[in-house]
């Protein structure tokens, strides 16, 4: 089975702050996912990598960025913390196979991040 | 724009009775359709995906899905419904030579 780990289940973290988020996955999937999820607007992407030190922006990145050094390890990092990123951070990765196959793969999330900003 | 909708926020099923948890999509190209499922406090897991054939899919957990290209539905079906079915639904629909997906707003649904 694929795992997806992230590292925090519940953080609090105080205005201002630099936070890291970290996620790692086992399977050697090449593309990786960060989503924050809040009642009543479903999941938005923030950012995703389809390799190592690629990213691309999704819907929503401002205040976010991201890391990818190594293929098995996605940072999300919120420069300076607010309290409207205070949210439900899931990261997800899937494979990325040949051709329109790699269109296909489902996405494998973790548990999620549940941050609280104060 | 492209989009996908879940009309309901929540559907409310008795144990035992058939389930269906809807979802519509409005996109240019070809559609792959995909639901998946919450459950309190976990991450989300893949149930089933359509891509091309068969318009019925069948997934995960006795769930099932029907693809109706008229209808442009992916309507989420399970006959006989239990209490641990009781999650939150997620459709989603990726396009061709896309990697993102795009997600409907979920659909709490609670067996009793």
């Amino acid at each position: 089975d694929v795992k997806v780990t992230q590292s925090s289940r519940y953080l609090v973290k105080r205005t201002g702050e630099k936070v890291f988020l970290e996620c790692v996955q086992d399977m050697d999937h090449e593309n990786m996912f960060w989503y924050r999820q809040d009642p009543g607007l479903g999941l938005r992407l923030i950012y995703f990598s389809y390799d190592v030190k690629m990213k691309e922006k999704g819907d929503i990145p401002e205040g976010y960025s991201v890391s990818r050094e190594k293929k098995e390890r996605f940072s999300l990092i919120l420069e300076s913390a607010s309290t409207n990123q205070t949210s439900m951070y899931l990261c997800a990765s899937s494979l990325s196979a040949s051709g329109s196959s790699s269109y296909n793969s489902p996405l494998h999330f973790g548990n999620g991040t549940r941050l609280t900003v104060t | 724009a492209q989009s996908v909708a879940q009309p309901e926020d929540q559907v409310n099923v008795a144990e035992g009775n058939p389930l269906t948890v809807k979802c519509t999509y409005s996109v240019s190209g070809n559609p792959y359709l995909f639901w998946y499922v919450q459950y309190p406090n976990r991450g989300l897991q893949f149930l089933l995906k359509y891509i091309t054939g068969d318009n019925l899919v069948k997934g995960s957990y006795g769930f099932e899905a029907e693809f109706n290209k008229s209808q442009t539905s992916f309507h989420l079906k399970k006959p006989s419904a239990l209490v641990s079915d009781s999650a939150l639904y997620f459709c989603a629909v990726r396009l061709d030579s896309n990697y993102q997906l795009i997600w409907g707003g979920g659909t709490k649904l609670s067996i009793k």
